[in-house]
């Protein structure tokens, strides 16, 4: 069965900072893989995602996140945090074939802390 | 272009009654899906619909149930509404079809039980 794991539930760092968020996920092919982000009271932003292709995603806000198939990884990483990105996050796998485009399974997600 | 609009964005309902929670995906989109969120179990699939057609269903009770009509919004409905069913549920739409497709989520709609 498809499982994704977000091994961290809540991360503090500091303005400035760089980040990096994990997940790993468990999947028989190759996956399809998401990024989103949550603010409080707030719906799910998509920050970027991989189907194919180059291995190092580019996404908004100055994310980007790399797919590693030998380590079941998809890590999140920010190279300077800033307050606003202050939120939950949540990683997601998308499963293949016909008639199970909307079924994504989400790791718990990490909540990320930012001090000044 | 507009994004995936959920109404209402609150509400709260008693035990034993049902509510329905509405859905227009983005303009051009034809697979609408729904999950709950909770604070216990995370994001949970309930079901996704294609041309009006539920082609796929997470585990969840009879009592949650969904609809899509031909311009492609959405319904989901609750019935006999729980306590636990408390949740912000989300809605979330994709062009469609069997390749990979981004899929865009909506604010939510915030359902209180009491």
């Amino acid at each position: 069965a498809q499982s994704v794991t977000q091994p961290d539930i809540h991360i503090t760092v500091s303005e400035g900072a760089s980040l990096e968020l994990r997940c790993n996920y468990s999947y028989g092919a190759t996956p399809y893989l998401f990024w989103y982000v949550q603010s409080p009271g707030q719906g799910l932003q998509l920050l970027l995602k991989y189907f194919s292709g180059d291995t190092l995603v580019q996404g908004i806000k100055g994310f980007e996140a790399e797919f590693k198939r030998s380590q079941s990884s998809f890590n999140l990483r920010k190279p300077s945090v800033h307050w606003s990105d202050a939120a939950e996050y949540f990683c997601a796998v998308g499963a293949q074939g016909e008639g199970s485009q909307g079924n994504l399974i989400f790791g718990k997600g990490t909540k990320l802390s930012v001090k000044p | 272009k507009a994004g995936v609009t959920q109404t209402p964005r609150y509400l709260i309902k008693t035990r034993g009654q049902q509510v329905t929670l509405s859905c227009s995906p983005i303009s051009g989109h034809r697979s609408v899906s729904w999950y709950q969120q909770t604070p216990g179990q995370g994001l949970q699939f309930l079901f996704e619909y294609f041309s009006e057609t539920q082609r796929n269903k997470g585990n969840f009770p009879g009592r949650f149930s969904g609809r899509q009509f031909s311009n492609s919004r959405s319904e989901m409905n609750v019935s006999t509404l729980e306590l636990g069913d408390s949740a912000l549920y989300l809605c979330a739409s994709s062009l469609a079809g069997f390749t990979p497709n981004t899929i865009y989520f909506g604010e939510g709609s915030w359902l209180t039980v009491v």
